[in-house]
């Protein structure tokens, strides 16, 4: 299995803030590579697929980069609305395994 | 927009079998795929299965044998069961939608439920 890696875990962070959260993976995964944000008691939200094709509706201050076995996740000017958990998940092999996630506090 | 929903019991003893059921509104489960994820508490996210409306499915191995998941085309549903419970079966059970033409990412959630295995 490909085992994925967040770092950090926890991050705390100012709205207005530009942030940027990591992925790596155990193996290449090519750019076969989803962020997702979730907030407790509500349902995950896509953000990101293929490492960083913006999914519809997701504002633009998100951004994601990078293939292979390293990946990031950027907001570029942090809003009250993205204080979350957020997880990279590889979809280049089965069992298309998720990262441990980061929670994305408020400083 | 579709909107996916779990429902189930909150509390199922050791041993004893979950059955859960996502309901689908806003789109019909008809040429998508559909999938179950889960997360232990304090733990990452993990694929439980997926299936296809037609009814073919893949499981996680570490489940298999155990867990069975069906598709109910006339109530817009799909469902879970899980055989065997252990106290490691308890986790905020997910169901999602496969993105169309981006295999394997999940576009549409549900909130989740929280599924305790204790007696």
């Amino acid at each position: 299995d490909i085992q994925m890696t967040q770092s950090p875990s926890t991050l705390s962070a100012s709205v207005g803030d530009r942030v940027t959260i990591t992925c790596r993976a155990s193996q290449s995964v090519s750019n076969w590579l989803a962020w997702y944000q979730h907030k407790p008691g509500n349902a995950p939200k896509l953000l990101i697929y293929k490492a960083s094709s913006l999914e519809s509706g997701v504002p633009s201050r998100f951004s994601g980069s990078g293939s292979g076995t390293e990946f990031t996740l950027t907001i570029s000017s942090l809003q009250p609305d993205d204080f979350a958990t957020y997880y990279c998940q590889q979809y280049h092999s089965f069992l298309y395994t998720f990262g441990q996630g980061t929670k994305l506090e408020i400083k | 927009q579709v909107q996916l929903q779990e429902s189930g019991p909150g509390l199922v003893k050791p041993s004893e079998t979950l059955s859960l059921m996502c309901s689908v509104s806003g789109g019909s489960i008809r040429n998508n795929y559909w999938g179950w994820i889960r997360q232990p508490p304090g733990k990452g996210l993990e694929l439980i299965g997926y299936i296809h409306y037609s009814g073919s499915t893949n499981y996680n191995p570490s489940l298999t044998g155990r867990v069975t998941i069906s598709a109910d085309t006339a109530k817009n549903q799909f469902s879970l069961m899980l055989t065997s419970l252990t106290a490691a079966d308890t986790a905020v059970y997910f169901c999602a939608r496969i993105k169309p033409e981006e295999w394997l990412v999940f576009d549409y959630w549900g909130q989740g439920i929280l599924v305790s295995v204790s007696s």
